[in-house]
């Protein structure tokens, strides 16, 4: 199963943007890139998908690169709400269900 | 939170006891998910459900069985609970048209 890759930690200053880059250089033709985060300990909060496509939502931005290695999540005006560890994952499908592997994660921390 | 409720949502037990979680959605979604939650680990995959008595095992399933007798609940249980199932779970189900995963708010359980 593809696996995924996130610095650590990461700083932002408020209103700028946030950019969290994650490496998935061994992700299937088939295989979509999740992004979640986890605010202090509540259950994962879905951010963006995508699959080939760079994607928008009201939250966020995912920019994939065009070997799909990597990828980026943009926030594009950072507030202190979006201090939180974010998730990237890899969404593999198997037989009757989907699996979610997550790893560590960023933790993105803003600052006023 | 996709209508989705955890209980108890704090536990304290002692090794060896028996302890059931309960996830309960209201949305009538058919995919169900139990995950822990630990220091350095991500969140790990225990089991899942497909549908009314159709479960099967994630990537950490030892030491815990489920059971779905209705769509509504996702039971998880430790049957002999030990220190090392001390952990936050997390339900998820699969909704929407991008069959993405919403968690539930967790459980955090404690065994001495």
């Amino acid at each position: 199963d593809a696996k995924t890759t996130q610095p650590t930690s990461m700083d932002c200053a408020e209103g700028r943007a946030a950019n969290l880059p994650c490496n998935h250089s061994t992700i299937s033709g088939n295989e979509y890139v999740y992004w979640y985060r986890q605010i202090h300990s509540q259950g994962p909060q879905y951010i963006i998908h995508g699959l080939k496509n760079n994607e928008t939502n009201e939250m966020a931005s995912l920019i994939i690169t065009e070997d799909r290695k990597s990828s980026t999540l943009i926030l594009p005006h950072a507030t202190l709400r979006d201090t939180a560890v974010y998730y990237c994952i890899v969404r593999v499908e198997s037989y009757n269900t989907d699996k979610l592997i997550f790893g560590t994660g960023t933790r993105l921390q803003v600052f006023p | 939170d996709a209508g989705i409720t955890q209980s108890p949502r704090h536990k304290v037990t002692e090794t060896g006891t028996p302890v059931t979680l309960r996830c309960h959605q209201t949305e009538n979604h058919r995919y169900m998910y139990w995950y822990r939650q630990d220091p350095g680990h991500g969140l790990r995959l225990i089991h899942y459900s497909y549908g009314v008595k159709d479960t099967d095992k994630g990537e950490v399933s030892d030491g815990y069985s489920v059971s779905r007798s209705k769509t509504e609940d996702f039971l998880l249980t430790l049957e002999s609970a030990t220190s090392s199932q001390t952990s936050v779970y997390f339900c998820a189900i699969r909704a929407g048209g991008a069959e993405t995963q919403y968690f539930g708010p967790g459980t955090r359980l404690l065994v001495l």
